[in-house]
This record gives C-alpha cells, sequence and structure tokens, in this order.
C-alpha cells in the first residue's frame, strides 16, 4: 500500500496567518494516464470530509482561493493564505492513483 | 444537487454483519462511482471499497473476505455489507463519490 505520510501533524495558528502542510508518497503518484491524482480534503469539527483540492493543485467548487496546492511526483504542499477561523479543522492528503487508496494521517489546525 | 445520505444499525454485535445503505440524490449511478471510507473515533480515514458505475467493484484488500458491496440503480442505493464484525471495525462509515461528494457519515459501534 502507498504510505501517505504528513507534516507536521498539528499547527497553532493566528488568524490572518499563512501556513503550509507537507504530504509525502512512498510511491509516485503519476497514473498511466499522466495524471497526478493527489487530493486535499478538510475535516471540520464533527463534520464529513471536504474535498479542497483534486490533482495537485485544482481548486475544488467554492473552495477560496487562499488554497493552494503544489508538488509532483512523490512530494507535495497545501498552502494557506490568510487563515480564517472556519479553515480549522484536520487536513488530509488523499491518493486515488493505485488500489488501495489511502490517506494522511491528517494535520490538526487550531487557533493560537 | 449531489447529496448521499448512509443509513444503518447504530449498534452491532460482535461476530455479526453489518449492512448499511447509501442513498443518493442528484446523480445515477449508472454514471458515478460510489466508495466507502471509514473513520474509527479520534482517527484517520480507511478507504473500504468502490463499486463502479458499470457494476464491479474493488476491495481493500485487508477487509476483501469480510466485505461487500453492491446497489440497486433503480432505487438510487449502495450496500454495504461486512461480516465477522470485531471491536475494531467500530467507526464513522461514509459513502462518498470518491473524494468530491461525501454522505454525512452513520457511526457504527460493535459492542455486545
Amino acid at each position: 500500500d502507498v504510505v501517505m505520510t504528513q507534516t507536521p501533524p498539528s499547527l497553532s495558528v493566528a488568524i490572518g496567518q499563512s501556513v503550509s502542510i507537507s504530504c509525502k508518497s512512498s510511491q509516485s503518484l503519476v497514473y498511466s494516464d499522466g495524471k497526478t491524482y493527489l487530493h486535499w480534503l478538510l475535516q471540520s469539527p464533527g463534520r464529513s470530509p471536504k474535498r479542497l483540492i483534486y490533482q495537485v493543485s485544482n481548486l475544488g467548487s467554492g473552495v477560496p482561493d487562499r488554497f493552494s496546492g503544489t508538488g509532483s511526483q512523490k512530494d507535495f504542499t497545501l498552502k494557506i493564505s490568510r487563515v480564517e477561523a472556519e479553515d480549522l479543522g484536520v487536513y488530509y492528503c488523499a491518493q486515488t492513483t493505485h488500489f488501495p487508496y489511502t490517506f494522511g494521517a491528517g494535520t490538526k489546525l487550531e487557533l493560537k | 444537487q449531489v447529496q448521499l445520505k448512509e443509513s444503518g444499525p447504530g449498534l452491532v454485535q460482535p461476530s455479526q454483519t453489518l449492512s448499511l445503505t447509501c442513498t443518493v440524490a442528484g446523480f445515477s449511478l449508472t454514471s458515478y462511482n460510489v466508495h466507502w471510507v471509514r473513520q474509527p473515533p479520534g482517527k484517520g480515514l480507511e478507504w473500504m471499497g468502490v463499486i463502479w458505475n458499470t457494476g464491479g467493484t474493488r476491495y481493500n484488500s485487508a477487509l476483501k473476505s469480510r466485505l461487500s458491496i453492491s446497489k440497486d440503480t433503480s432505487k438510487s442505493q449502495v450496500f454495504l455489507k461486512m461480516n465477522s464484525l470485531q471491536t475494531e471495525d467500530t467507526a464513522t462509515y461514509y459513502c462518498t463519490t470518491g473524494i468530491g461528494y461525501w454522505g454525512q457519515g452513520v457511526m457504527v459501534t460493535v459492542s455486545s
């Protein structure tokens, strides 16, 4: 199985601050079609996961452009510019290139 | 508007079989794949399996011997059955279109 390693496990931030979360995979996430199926999800407290970014850098519907994703092959980053209160929760990276699909362990974003 | 909603028993006895239903709206099961993902309390996400729009299935090998996913396209329902439940199977179970859209989840406790 592809192991997804997320760092840091938690972040304490002030509103308005910018933060980055890293996700590294144990195998390349480039599929045979040339696309990279690495995604970012946010799970707000008590809620279902919500897709923020798909295929490395594409913003999901309704997701503010304060969120951005970069990376390639095995190394990916989610950046949040100007954190707002609604951004708090657990962030997961997920790969859907290889079976079984796997998730990172999560990064908990908290208010300082 | 795409919607998914899980339903099923909140409590299952050890060694028994779990049966869950995912009822979808806003799309046809002949066009979308539906996945099941679970999350133990306070822990991360585990992909369980998928039923393709064509009706084929693929399972996480860690669960394959216990898991079955099927659907009734005419009723817009997807079914999960997992046997030989143990306390470690206590989790919130989600159906999802595969990252993009998620149900609200159903909490299942395995206990006598």
